[in-house]
């Protein structure tokens, strides 16, 4: 049964430290994406991957937020230093662009962060 | 970047009911995707939509594309508890990157 693998689910941590999620996305997948949803805004697109190349990371805050895709099993979003108004639920999806050059993507359970 | 807006933004209804849900997007569409989250979980993949006025359906959900409107509604029949759920469309932006961006969500509750 494949599956879009995202760990921790859940991480509660204080206000400056460092947070590392990960994501495992399924195998053959050549596209990963990351996002994060809020209640105000909704599921914003952070950063997505091609065949672990990064083709955009605009929606991420440069300055503490980066991702990378160290091998094609392993995608992680690490924050640092962590704020409070990080806290937001953090989803993984990895997905494979079609012959029309769409991509259907599969989404992981998600990381929900809370920054106190 | 692509904008896409749903409507209506919640929906309430009687189990039973039909009931249609619709996207709009402010770019030309080339591949419209719908998908249902439930609370606190990931988002489950419904259906894809390609250029051409596609439609498709599974078990009691239809979902068309009208890329002249630039929109998709989706449709469910006699609906079920089962049904509720927030209902996303995302799209691809067609600049040869195809991210994948989401609409704001439409909350449905169906009640018993």
């Amino acid at each position: 049964d494949a599956r879009v693998t995202q760990t921790p689910r859940d991480k509660v941590t204080e206000m400056g430290q460092e947070v590392t999620m990960r994501c495992q996305p399924i195998l053959g997948h050549n596209t990963v994406f990351w996002y994060r949803q809020t209640m105000m805004q909704g599921l914003e697109l952070l950063a997505y991957f091609r065949n672990r190349a990064p083709l955009d990371d605009s929606g991420m805050p440069k300055d503490r937020f980066s991702a990378e895709m160290p091998d094609a099993t392993l995608a992680t979003l690490k924050i640092q230093p962590s704020e409070p108004r990080d806290s937001a639920v953090y989803f993984c999806a990895s997905g494979l662009v079609n012959g029309r050059g769409t991509t259907e993507a599969f989404f992981g359970q998600g990381t929900r962060l809370t920054v106190v | 970047s692509q904008e896409l807006e749903q409507s209506p933004q919640s929906l309430i209804v009687q189990e039973g009911k039909n009931l249609t849900i619709n996207c709009t997007s402010s770019k030309t569409l080339y591949g419209l995707y719908w998908y249902k989250q439930k609370y606190g979980e990931g988002l489950i993949f419904l259906m894809m939509l390609q250029k051409g006025g596609e439609e498709k359906s599974h078990e009691k959900i239809t979902a068309k594309l009208d890329e002249k409107k630039q929109q998709s509604s989706l449709h469910i029949t006699a609906s079920q508890p089962s049904h509720a759920g927030i209902y996303l469309c995302g799209a691809d932006e067609d600049t040869g990157r195809r991210a994948l961006t989401f609409g704001s969500g439409t909350r449905l509750q169906v009640q018993p």
